[in-house]
């Protein structure tokens, strides 16, 4: 079955630097990769997909990259803020078959 | 825009009870998922059901239970609650296949 990687667990920034958070997956099939931003006490919420046949996509601050071939994606935060601070899923999913990265909590300090 | 509401947000059981956990939506989606939450693990899916009456195992199905007698509400049950089954609990749910999942608050469970 599909097997998700991210990193780095934490991570720390200054505000107004850029986050990049990292994961790879092992199915070649998987063809749906979003991204999940869970605050404190609440469910996961998505903040940007990606879909196999696209290799970046960008909305406002955030952007996904997506690497095919190597099997990996990545999230970009630039000018990171404070409400910023959460913590990020990756996931890689083919039809109803969704795995999640372990997570990565993200702080931006002010 | 899609709700998805969970019985409860946070649960102490003793080891040994029987625990239900409730999970409704509100937007006519056709799949549900349970998944356990837990840190340096991610997500992990329990069951996931595609329609009424309709149930699959996911990854770690055991010691758990489902239902789903109505499209919107999937039940999770705990026959025996024990205390390694103290987690987070996150319902979810989508529309067809290979699109966003919508989550629900989750459930903070703790067995003693």
């Amino acid at each position: 079955g599909e097997n998700v990687e991210q990193h780095p667990s934490t991570l720390s920034v200054q505000e107004g630097d850029s986050a990049v958070i990292k994961c790879t997956y092992s199915d070649s099939a998987s063809n749906y990769f979003p991204w999940y931003k869970q605050e404190l006490g609440k469910g996961p919420q998505l903040i940007i997909d990606i879909r196999s046949n696209v290799g970046e996509k960008k909305d406002q601050r955030i952007a996904v990259t997506l690497n095919k071939t190597a099997k990996h994606f990545s999230l970009h935060i630039t000018e990171t803020q404070p409400e910023d601070s959460a913590v990020y899923f990756c996931a890689a999913s083919r039809a109803n078959d969704m795995r999640f990265g372990a997570g990565t909590r993200l702080t931006v300090k002010p | 825009d899609v709700k998805v509401t969970q019985s409860s947000r946070y649960l102490v059981k003793r080891t040994g009870e029987k625990v239900f956990l409730e999970c409704v939506q509100d937007m006519d989606h056709e799949n549900m998922f349970w998944y356990r939450q837990d840190p340096g693990l991610g997500l992990r899916l329990i069951y996931f059901s595609y329609d009424v009456k309709m149930k699959e195992k996911g990854d770690i199905p055991e010691g758990y239970s489902v239902s789903r007698e109505k499209k919107e509400r999937f039940s999770l049950i705990l026959e025996s609650a024990s205390t390694n089954q103290t987690s987070m609990y996150l319902c979810a749910s989508t529309q067809g296949k290979v699109y966003e999942q919508y989550f629900g608050p989750g459930t903070r469970l703790t067995v003693t």
